[in-house]
């Protein structure tokens, strides 16, 4: 079956500090991979996508992840956190027409003066 | 560009009442998607239309829960009647893509801010 793992509830980093969000997936075809990013009251707002190619995307506001087949794995990235990156980040996996979505339960941060 | 619309914001019910939502997709967008997200949850689909027509509703309770889409553009979702395990954030997103086509770099979901229903 299809799933999202994301093992880290919430996270608290210091702002200036390097950040490193885990996802695990699994899914028996390619997946499609993807980031969000959900500040409170807003909706969800797309960082990087991952569809094939290069291994390592490049999103918005400095965000990165790395694609591991070997351990179905899309890490986010980011090498020095802001104080306005506190929010909820959400992992996501599809088929690749789309009309499969899954969603992890999330990694909440919380970025310290 | 306009974003994706949702309203109400907030909706406050009692249980075995009836509530409804409204989206209004990004103009242009042929598909358009409802997702639940029950609290410390991820977003669930819950349907997806293109256009006017469903694609997939294989997550939705159709015992108490119906969307629809009568003109390809606007839709509501409708739950009638409302349980407590309903209370969630109900977001609506649109996207270019069609039905069957595959993902790139042009055809990305956009979301909306989300209804946040309470039912009591």
């Amino acid at each position: 079956a299809q799933s999202v793992t994301q093992p880290d509830i919430h996270i608290t980093v210091s702002e200036g500090a390097s950040l490193e969000l885990r996802c695990n997936y699994s899914y028996g075809a390619t997946p499609y991979l993807f980031w969000y990013v959900q500040s409170p009251g807003q909706g969800l707002q797309l960082l990087l996508k991952y569809f094939s190619g290069d291994t390592l995307v490049q999103g918005i506001k400095g965000f990165e992840a790395e694609f591991k087949r070997s351990q179905s794995s899309f890490n986010l990235r980011k090498p020095s956190v802001h104080w306005s990156d506190a929010a909820e980040y959400f992992c996501a996996v599809a088929s690749n027409t789309g009309n499969q979505f899954y969603f992890g339960t999330g990694t909440s941060l919380t970025v310290i003066p | 560009e306009a974003g994706v619309a949702q309203s109400p914001r907030y909706k406050i019910i009692e249980k075995r009442q009836s509530v409804a939502f409204w989206c209004n997709p990004i103009s242009g967008h042929a598909t358009l998607y409802w997702y639940q997200q029950i609290l410390g949850q991820g977003p669930k689909l819950l349907i997806q239309f293109q256009n006017n027509g469903v694609v997939d509703d294989s997550q939705l309770p159709k015992d108490r829960f119906s969307a629809e889409r009568l003109k390809g553009v606007d839709s509501t979702l409708k739950i009638q009647p409302a349980k407590l395990e309903d209370s969630a954030v109900y977001l609506c997103a649109s996207s270019p893509r069609l039905a069957g086509e595959l993902l790139g770099s042009y055809n990305e979901q956009f979301f909306g801010p989300g209804t946040r229903l309470t039912v009591l």
